[in-house]
């Protein structure tokens, strides 16, 4: 079974940039989609963006318009990374981040998660 | 928009529970269920409305089309006392419910 692990900062100021990685245990990057979704201490779940990773002739990747287009994901094969930046970050992006391996529809493999704090 | 309801459901082990998702719109049967339970990610139970996920037991089942659909836990064990969301994808931005919370009476 797929293991997925998150890291990065815990701790980022605000109006700067958020940098998280992933981990993927296995080969299967470059034949899943791929995902962040967030979740703020005790609320619910918000999707961050979606992204293929292999080679696609459709527009493989999406992002939630909520994140006013701070939100950008990439995925290296090479090195079984999956990756976010959030740029401009706020007090309001202070959340646990999950990595999540699925298909074009839903989320089957999630990470353990890893908690992000934005404060000065 | 996703909306869950009740907020928070008080069972006992060994009832059933009945969870419900309604949709602001149709969106078919595109519709997953995840469990949660406390410290720990999200697991996908459900999907396509009513298919279990690989390894989830009977007990769980899902149903529903349009906007309406239903998460039934058969027999409840202590393990399914967690917090419940549903997920659309039939539409961007893929959006959750807010999610309810099976507690122990």
């Amino acid at each position: 079974q797929v293991r997925l692990q998150e890291s990065g900062p815990g701790l980022v100021r605000p109006s700067e940039t958020l940098s998280l990685t992933c981990t993927v245990s296995d080969d299967s990057i470059s034949r899943h989609y791929w995902s962040w979704i967030r979740q703020p201490a005790g609320k619910g779940l918000e999707w961050i963006g979606r992204m293929y990773g292999g080679r696609s002739t459709v527009q493989s990747t999406h992002y939630n318009p909520s994140l006013d287009s701070r939100a950008t994901m990439s995925v290296d094969t090479s090195t079984k990374l999956v990756s976010l930046k959030l740029t401009s970050v706020v007090a309001a992006d202070t959340a646990i981040y999950y990595c999540a391996r699925g298909n074009w529809q839903y989320f089957q493999s999630w990470g353990q998660g890893i908690r992000v704090t934005v404060s000065s | 928009v996703m909306t869950q309801s009740p907020a928070t459901l008080s069972m006992s082990p060994g009832e059933r529970a009945t969870l419900s998702c309604r949709a602001s719109q149709s969106i078919s049967t595109n519709l997953a269920w995840y469990q949660q339970t406390l410290g720990q990610a999200p697991r996908l139970l459900i999907y396509d409305a009513s298919t279990r996920a690989t390894g989830i037991p009977a007990r769980f089942s899902g149903s529903g089309s349009g906007t309406e659909f239903t998460l039934t836990i058969s027999s409840l064990q202590s393990a399914d006392f967690a917090i419940y969301y549903c997920q659309q994808y039939n539409n961007w931005p893929r959006t959750f419910g807010q999610g309810t919370k099976v507690e122990v009476k």
